[in-house]
């Protein structure tokens, strides 16, 4: 257990649609990462808060948005969805004070768009 | 850009070793990271090496480091069925601390 919280674990939606991915670090961390794991694209970085702002940025979608709450957790919002949005999203945690930064990552949201 | 190759597949025998490669475009990241994914599960952190090492070990892992070439791998030793997984090689996006993968390399361990 990497001490890092996604729910859900599961979501099924139709095309069109808005849904919310919540993610709560590990104790202690200010960090957090969204990646997106496809068949086709492999694990890509998305977004990365910390501390409650947005620190970088990666191929992350316009229809795509995140934040991160004062309580460290982070939601990422993905709207008009796509039968391609269907994939594994992966929220990551880490203490980031220094260049050697473990990331720990959550079990994952699988998301479905029929 | 940033990008990072690996190998699909890889098929051993339990018992042997196994070689996953990878080359790695930013000469500029500072630590390279070596992940684990099991089936249905996240990703945990395997191995690292910080840029200014050429070989690491640790128990049953090597990781060799080629700068000049851009080449990371990890020699897994005495491999086990319990090491079926993918394995990702990482870089760190420049600037920054996020994580660049490749598409990962599939090892079947078979008895």
């Amino acid at each position: 257990d990497s001490g890092v919280t996604q729910t859900p674990k599961h979501l099924i939606t139709a095309t069109g649609q808005r849904v919310t991915l919540r993610c709560s670090p590990r104790s202690g961390d200010l960090s957090v990462y969204w990646y997106q794991q496809s068949l086709d694209q492999g694990l890509q970085f998305l977004i990365q808060y910390y501390n409650g702002e947005e620190r970088a940025k990666g191929n992350i979608l316009e229809r795509f948005s995140a934040q991160q709450f004062p309580d460290l957790h982070s939601e990422l919002n993905l709207s008009s969805l796509e039968l391609g949005d269907s994939a594994l999203y992966f929220c990551a945690s880490s203490v980031e004070t220094s260049s050697y930064n473990e990331q720990f990552f959550g079990p994952g949201t699988r998301l479905t768009v029929l | 850009g940033e990008d990072v190759e690996q190998s699909l597949f890889l098929s051993v025998r339990e018992g042997d070793s196994s070689v996953i490669n990878c080359t790695y475009t930013d000469s500029s990241s500072t630590y390279l990271y070596w992940y684990k994914q099991e089936p249905g599960a996240g990703l945990q952190l395997l191995t690292y090496i910080f840029s200014n090492m050429d070989m690491k070990q640790d128990q049953r892992l090597t990781v060799l480091l080629n700068k000049k070439d851009k080449h990371l791998s990890l020699r897994i030793a005495d491999t086990q069925t319990g090491d079926s997984a993918i394995y990702f090689c990482a870089e760190t996006l420049p600037a920054g601390t996020a994580l660049i993968f490749g598409k990962g390399t599939t090892l079947s361990v078979s008895s």
